[in-house]
This record gives structure tokens, sequence and C-alpha cells, in this order.
């Protein structure tokens, strides 16, 4: 079944520590996009791509990176200058032409906490 | 600065009732509506689009499109305690990302 798988489901990280969360997709989706989500907010957009190769700062980009090497892969590495890093960070993808016109599918989040 | 709004409830209902659910937004350049529901602790769940005015019906659920008043709502017939989520509005401008509103939570008491 096509979908978007996300790794790990849950991710501690310690205090200065980079750490990467994968998200993989197999629905032949061009662009691919990462929200964060705090408790009683909305999903807030950190980085999106629209094409391998190519990526976009969304509104809270700071103390993140990403890499779009291949059409079905798009980690996110959260960075030691993340202050506040702890909260549930959700994949998502759309399909190129007409892009989010038609949605986007989500993957099953990764919940992250910092110790 | 593109918005979406909403109210953050929760909004109570009892079983069988009808749930309104609201949304506006601030940009009268926008195409795309979405209705997505979030379990707790679970990833979103598209249920409903629109990109017209008027309304669209899928089983319980019917969205409403107004550009002009820049409101889109969703309406759940026969409320089912399973229905007890988070219910997120999104739009999409001339762009190839969604906003979001924060959501609003709704519990269907039995």
């Amino acid at each position: 079944d096509g979908g978007i798988t996300q790794s790990p489901k849950y991710l501690f990280r310690k205090e200065g520590q980079n750490v990467t969360l994968s998200c993989e997709q197999n629905l032949n989706h061009d662009a691919m996009y990462w929200y964060r989500q705090d408790p009683g907010q909305g999903l807030r957009l950190i980085y999106y791509s629209q094409i391998v190769n190519d990526f976009q700062k969304g509104d809270i980009a700071e103390g993140y990176s990403v890499s779009r090497e291949k059409k079905e892969s798009f980690p996110l590495t959260v960075t030691s200058a993340q202050k506040n890093p702890t909260a549930f960070y959700l994949c998502a993808s759309s399909p190129g032409q007409g892009g989010p016109r038609y949605g986007y599918t989500f993957g099953s989040g990764t919940r992250l906490t910092v110790v | 600065q593109k918005e979406v709004e909403q109210n953050s409830g929760p909004l109570s209902v009892p079983e069988g009732a009808i749930a309104s659910l609201n949304c506006t937004y601030s940009d009268r350049g926008s195409q795309s509506f979405f209705w997505y529901r979030q379990y707790s602790g679970k990833s979103p769940e598209l249920i409903m689009s629109i990109y017209s005015n008027g309304d669209k019906e899928d089983g319980r659920f019917t969205a409403q499109l107004n550009k002009a008043s820049q409101y889109v709502s969703l309406l759940i017939r026969d409320s089912q305690p399973s229905d007890s989520a988070t219910y997120l509005c999104a739009v999409n401008w001339y762009g190839n990302k969604l906003v979001f509103g924060a959501g609003t939570i709704l519990r269907v008491k039995s």
C-alpha cells in the first residue's frame, strides 16, 4: 500500500545533540513537507521541497536542516541550535502538479522529547 | 501574513446532534479548502476538500464554502462519540503549501 513512513515514532534528544527524523514515501509525490505541532497549536511549516535537490524554508526553519537527494526521502535534522525542539513532527506529501490543491497525505509522526 | 482562524473549543454536542465547525481565512485569493480530523496523539487525516462556493456532502459530513465572506464550515450530522477529535481547517493559496488553523476540539457526549 502507498503511504508515508516516519521513523522513529518516539525520539529522545540530549542537550546539544543533533538528531535526524526519517520520512519516506512511495506515493510518487513530488512535493514533501515538514511540520511541527505543539500542544494546543496548529501545524507550523518548517521546510518543504517541490523537487529533488531543492527545498525552501518555511515559517520556523531556524535550528533545522533538510535534504532531498531522492524523490522518496526527505529527512529532517534537528540541530543543537533549536532550543525548544520538544514537539510532534509531521511529514507530508502532495502530488507535483497542482500541489496542495489536492491536500496532503501525512505520515504517522515522530514525537521528539528533550531529556 | 496569510491566516486561518478557528475557535479552539471545545465544542460539546450530544450524540446524534449536528456539530458545526467554522473557519475563516484572511486572503481572498484562496483556492482550495480542506478539513482534517486529528485524534489525540495521531496524525491528521483528510476528511473533506472543497474548491467552489456552496455545499459538498460526503456521508455524514458537509463542507460549506462562502468565498465572499471568506468562510468555510464543516457540518457533522448524527454525531458519534468516535467523531470526538480535533478538526483542522487548511487553506491553499496560489502556492505550494497549506496553511493550517489551530484546530477546534469536538467532544461528542453519549
